[in-house]
């Protein structure tokens, strides 16, 4: 089967760095991606890893190790707006669906 | 930017009931989900279509079914609502081709079933 693990909260500090793992185990892996959602909205595209590496985005960063079936999401620079939670999601083969892990959820704190 | 709007943002209905949830899409997509969320699980595809007229079952397809006549609009139905489709739906739309697979999503329907 398709499963994504990722811990279920972390809690960081304003101004800190955080790094939010997730290890896969599908099979016709493709990609990974992050989304972020904030309470009560929608989830919105962070970022894709299409090839092992890291890509970066202003604050956010992503990683993907094919040989390990793992991926992070680094924030750095927290802001307290960040607080939310955030989905690595698997494209499978070169579908059109994604495999969602069941979500991160980020506390930062003064 | 692109936009994805669903037609209701709260919705109760009793059990047994015929629900439609609609979505509409004004970016030209291709390809378009459904997608519930319950605490805890994490977002799951419920079905997903490719095209006008196509569809695919995703993981939780049973005790749903959906409709796509036009590109832009893409209907989820429950033939008779039960208390355990009570969730939060999400609609989410994609260029078919997309090269960061980016898929853009509705504010949600908060589904109550009594």
């Amino acid at each position: 089967g398709q499963s994504l693990e990722q811990p279920s909260e972390v809690t960081a500090v304003e101004g800190a760095i955080v790094q939010i793992n997730c290890t896969y185990q599908t099979s016709g892996f493709y990609g990974l991606s992050w989304y972020q959602q904030h309470d009560g909205g929608a989830p919105t595209f962070l970022s894709y890893n299409g090839l092992d590496g890291l890509e970066e985005t202003g604050r956010f960063s992503s990683f993907l190790s094919r040989s390990d079936s793992y991926g992070y999401l680094l924030l750095q620079e927290l802001q307290m707006k960040d607080s939310a939670s955030y989905f690595c999601a698997a494209k499978i083969n070169s579908g059109y669906a994604l495999n969602f892990g069941k979500g991160t959820s980020l506390l930062v704190t003064p | 930017d692109v936009k994805v709007t669903q037609s209701s943002r709260y919705l109760v209905k009793r059990t047994g009931e015929k629900v439609f949830l609609e979505c509409v899409q004004d970016m030209d997509h291709e390809n378009m989900f459904w997608y519930r969320q319950d605490p805890g699980l994490g977002l799951r595809l419920i079905y997903f279509s490719y095209d006008v007229k196509m569809k695919e079952k995703g993981d939780i397809p049973e005790g749903y079914s959906v409709s796509r006549e036009k590109k832009e609009r893409f209907s989820l139905i429950l033939e008779s609502a039960s208390t355990n489709q009570t969730s939060m739906y999400l609609c989410a739309s994609r260029a078919s081709g997309s090269g960061t697979d980016t898929q853009y999503f509705g504010p949600g329907t908060r589904l109550t079933v009594l």
